[in-house]
């Protein structure tokens, strides 16, 4: 049972490049979603999925894409890397409803 | 628009003493607060979760309480140790969405 894991832990890109951000899960939950860090700023929300085949817009959604094919799966498409984009990514997993979430390692992406 | 603040933003003592760590929000109308753990470049460990309906939740040394008409919640960590050094985010689940908005955190040291 590995959780929720990410790949890659780190990346570095350059402006205008496009990348996938992995997110795997393997404990069968229905909500999965994706979590940008910056210093200062807290966890904000960019996209989120409750099942499969339905993902929505959270807060900070430009720039980045998103589908759900899987119940396991939900990757993050960054379409052309900006260095505002420079962050750490969390994916997060839970049940739906009122039940404690689940956060991956996180994925450390710098752009240049 | 749901606000969450923590205070202190850093916070030091010395081992062997009892803290709290504060959170606070600004609708009241939320299902759950969860407490999390993060280490220096590393992902958020659930500490604890407590449901709207309830007062407080206890995990060893650990005691999260909830006050929910005032917005508040407090963190409890008793006989602190050097193994307590992180950061400790709060995040609020408003509603039946299950996304969180978090607090941006409090930056414990605690010295031998």
């Amino acid at each position: 049972n590995a959780g929720v894991t990410q790949t890659p832990k780190f990346q570095v890109l350059k402006t205008g490049q496009s990348m996938t951000l992995q997110c795997a899960q393997d404990m069968n939950h229905e909500y999965m979603s994706w979590y940008r860090q910056d210093p200062g700023m807290g966890l904000r929300l960019i996209h989120y999925s409750v099942g499969a085949g339905i993902t929505d817009q959270g807060e900070v959604p430009n720039g980045y894409n998103v589908s759900r094919s899987t119940t396991e799966d939900f990757p993050l498409r960054l379409l052309s890397a900006a260095p505002s984009q420079t962050s750490v990514y969390f994916c997060a997993t839970g049940l739906a409803g009122a039940y404690e979430q689940y956060f991956g390692p996180g994925t450390r992406l710098t752009v240049t | 628009k749901q606000e969450v603040t923590q205070i202190p933003a850093a916070l030091s003592v010395p081992e062997g003493e009892n803290l709290v760590l504060n959170c606070s929000f600004t609708d009241s109308a939320i299902y759950n607060l969860q407490w999390f753990r993060q280490d220096p470049g590393k992902g958020l460990t659930s500490l604890l979760l407590i449901q709207s309906s309830q007062r407080e939740q206890t995990s060893g040394r650990l005691n999260a309480s909830l006050d929910k008409s005032s917005g508040r919640s407090t963190l409890y960590i008793a006989a602190s140790q050097p193994g307590d050094s992180a950061t400790y985010l709060c995040a609020v689940k408003p509603g039946t969405a299950s996304k969180l908005t978090f607090g941006t955190g409090t930056r414990l040291q605690v010295t031998l």
